[in-house]
Parts: structure tokens; C-alpha cells; sequence
């Protein structure tokens, strides 16, 4: 088993739709939660940490389920410039957290006209 | 601010070459990572450095030398080009007392090994 799942994607969506991403991880001694964006030939991007008590910023909602180790991401009315590929990013749980720091596969989402 | 830059961009190698990746920021940042990442395997860490003049092996090291000479630098080294290194990989660095765990990328090198 892959230590960060994602959904596998490709998800295809019209503007104004809510999609909702998944990812799961293995290791229970993670600290840290994030979600990256990468857009097409480019280097990730921080779009958002995730906390416990859950966290959003503007359209996008981050929610994090210790228990059942998992995370996930919501995006409401989605907009042509929310297509991207989403990274789920999670860490420690090494030695230190650096060499603990593991990306999921990541899940395309394009928003159609 | 230019945050992470990458040199090159781009480069072609035949099998057995060896070529060097040079990251450098000017975030000073104490933390610097390397990355490739491949088709359907997200980003995997290759070395990592928490201070100038250390090093240490992330989840893919073999074949690939780094060194932290200085804070802003962080060079990756190919001894021996193999295929198997053809990839697109990435800088990142960050500061954990002020950013936590948040990595800045920088545009990434396109390496194709022929």
C-alpha cells in the first residue's frame, strides 16, 4: 500500500460545480497535513495546511480525520483557474520530519466552460 | 526576491555523464530539498539538508551526491548518468520557525538521460 493515496482522478467538472478531493495516509505518527496545487508543467504550490478542527480559505474547505487517517479538500463554485493537478502532502512520523515528508500521486481536476 | 531558482532548465545526457542541478535561495531558508518526480509517482525526496554543511538521504538517494557548501545553495550530482534519472526534479527550501513544514519549490530541471 502507497503510504499517501489520492484519488486517482481525472475529475472533469462545469464551472460553478463543487468537487471534493480524497487522500489517505499510512502512517499514524504524521504531524503535519498539507494541499499543493501544480498546474500543468509547473512546481507545486502551498494551497492550504490542514488542521484538525478543519480550515477554509475562501472557496476552498481542508478537513482532516486523524482517526481514519484522512484528509480531504473541497472546492466550492469552481472556476476555470482551478484547474490543476492537487498534491496531498503529508509529514513526520520519520526521525525528523524532513525525511518523512511524503506526496501522494496527486488528482487532475479540469473545470469545463 | 527571486525565491527558488533551478540551473538548468532544461538538459540532455547520454548514458554515463554526469552533470550537477544547482538550487539556490535567497529566502534564508535553512532547510533545502531535492525532488524528481515521475509520471504517476508524485514528488519523491531525494536528499534533504537542515543547515549548511549538512546532508541526508531521503527516500530515493542511490545515484545521487549533494552538497551544502553554502546556506543559499544546494547542489544535486549525477555521477553516472543512468535512464532510470530521467525525471523532472525539484528544488524546495524552507524555514520551519516561521513557515513550519511549508516548502517553497523552485521552476524544477528537465532531465532526459539517453
Amino acid at each position: 500500500r502507497k503510504e499517501v493515496e489520492q484519488d486517482p482522478g481525472p475529475f472533469n467538472v462545469p464551472e460553478g460545480a463543487t468537487v471534493a478531493f480524497n487522500c489517505t495516509y499510512s502512517n499514524s505518527a504524521s504531524q503535519s497535513f498539507f494541499w499543493y496545487r501544480q498546474d500543468c508543467r509547473k512546481e507545486p504550490k502551498l494551497l492550504m495546511s490542514v488542521y484538525s478542527s478543519g480550515n477554509e480559505d475562501g472557496r476552498f474547505t481542508a478537513q482532516l480525520n486523524r482517526a481514519s487517517q484522512y484528509i480531504s479538500l473541497l472546492i466550492r463554485d469552481s472556476k476555470l483557474s482551478d484547474s490543476a493537478t492537487y498534491l496531498c502532502v503529508v509529514s513526520g512520523g520519520g526521525k525528523t520530519s524532513y525525511d518523512k515528508v511524503i506526496f501522494g500521486p496527486g488528482t487532475s481536476l479540469s473545470v469545463i466552460p | 526576491n527571486a525565491g527558488v531558482t533551478q540551473t538548468p532548465k532544461f538538459r540532455v545526457l547520454k548514458t554515463g555523464q554526469s552533470m550537477t542541478l544547482l538550487c539556490a535561495q535567497d529566502m534564508n531558508h535553512e532547510y533545502m530539498y531535492w525532488y524528481r518526480q515521475d509520471p504517476g509517482m508524485g514528488l519523491r525526496l531525494i536528499h534533504y539538508s537542515v543547515g549548511e554543511g549538512t546532508t541526508a538521504k531521503g527516500e530515493v538517494p542511490d545515484g545521487y551526491n549533494v552538497s551544502r557548501l553554502k546556506k543559499q545553495n544546494f547542489l544535486l550530482g549525477l555521477e553516472s548518468a543512468a535512464p532510470s534519472q530521467t525525471s523532472v526534479y525539484f528544488c524546495a527550501s524552507s524555514y520551519p520557525p516561521t513557515s513550519g513544514d511549508t516548502q517553497y519549490f523552485g521552476p524544477g530541471t528537465r532531465l532526459t538521460v539517453l
